[in-house]
């Protein structure tokens, strides 16, 4: 398995625009989480899905952030308008434990900068 | 406060040397604690997790969990400077899906 793919790598806008980060979990995995991570804050979760389903957004900064499962195999990050303090770098995990520990699988990131 | 503190370090040792990694928790429903590795400019990969209170050995990694006190470690014994990088812990609840991270601690080994 390749793991966990998001795109893009790096993303650099202004504010203002639309971005959108993409991410292909792992085959069989039944869980999604989207994170963020920076230097002031560390590593926060956004939301994260079960089966396709919301499960959690409470970690959504606010209603500029929108995240969609549309199908096992494919998940999206939107963040419109972007603002610089967006900038960071985006993280999306997947997970497959039916029972016990949900062990993550992390994709490389999406490395965004807003202008 | 955070659910999951960790001292940011930065931490720098000889190789060879013994390192140990600490975080605290809040949530006493926390019941696995995981230890991640993240290189930088990588994502953060799975090193051990443990269920509950205890030890677990891994090679030269000892992850270690005292729910007493709230108290989770990582040992690395014979550190290398293929071990630099940043470690995070990580709590969970048993019900949960989601993990609640530390802030990491920045491991430099110096040859």
């Amino acid at each position: 398995d390749a793991g966990v793919i998001q795109s893009p790598r790096h993303e650099v806008t202004e504010m203002g625009q639309e971005v959108t980060l993409r991410c292909k979990p792992i085959s069989g995995h039944n869980s999604l989480f989207w994170y963020r991570q920076t230097m002031m804050r560390g590593l926060e979760l956004l939301i994260y899905f079960n089966n396709n389903v919301p499960i959690d957004d409470s970690g959504m900064p606010e209603d500029r952030f929108s995240a969609k499962m549309p199908n096992a195999s494919f998940s999206t990050l939107k963040i419109q308008p972007s603002e610089p303090r967006d900038s960071a770098v985006y993280f999306c995990a997947s997970s497959g434990s039916a029972s016990g520990a949900n062990v993550l699988t992390f994709g490389a990131g999406s490395r965004l900068t807003v202008l | 406060q955070k659910e999951v503190e960790q001292d940011p370090g930065p931490l720098s040792v000889p190789e060879g040397a013994i390192v140990s990694l600490n975080c605290t928790y809040s949530n006493s429903a926390f019941q696995y604690f995981m230890w991640y590795r993240q290189y930088s400019r990588k994502g953060p990969e799975l090193l051990m997790y443990t269920y509950s209170s205890g030890n677990k050995e891994d090679g030269r990694f000892t992850a270690q969990v005292d729910k007493s006190s709230k108290y989770i470690s990582l040992f690395i014994r014979d550190s290398q400077p293929s071990d630099s990088a940043t470690y995070l812990c990580a709590a969970q609840n048993t019900n949960a899906g989601k993990s609640t991270f530390g802030d990491g601690t920045t491991l430099t080994v110096k040859p």
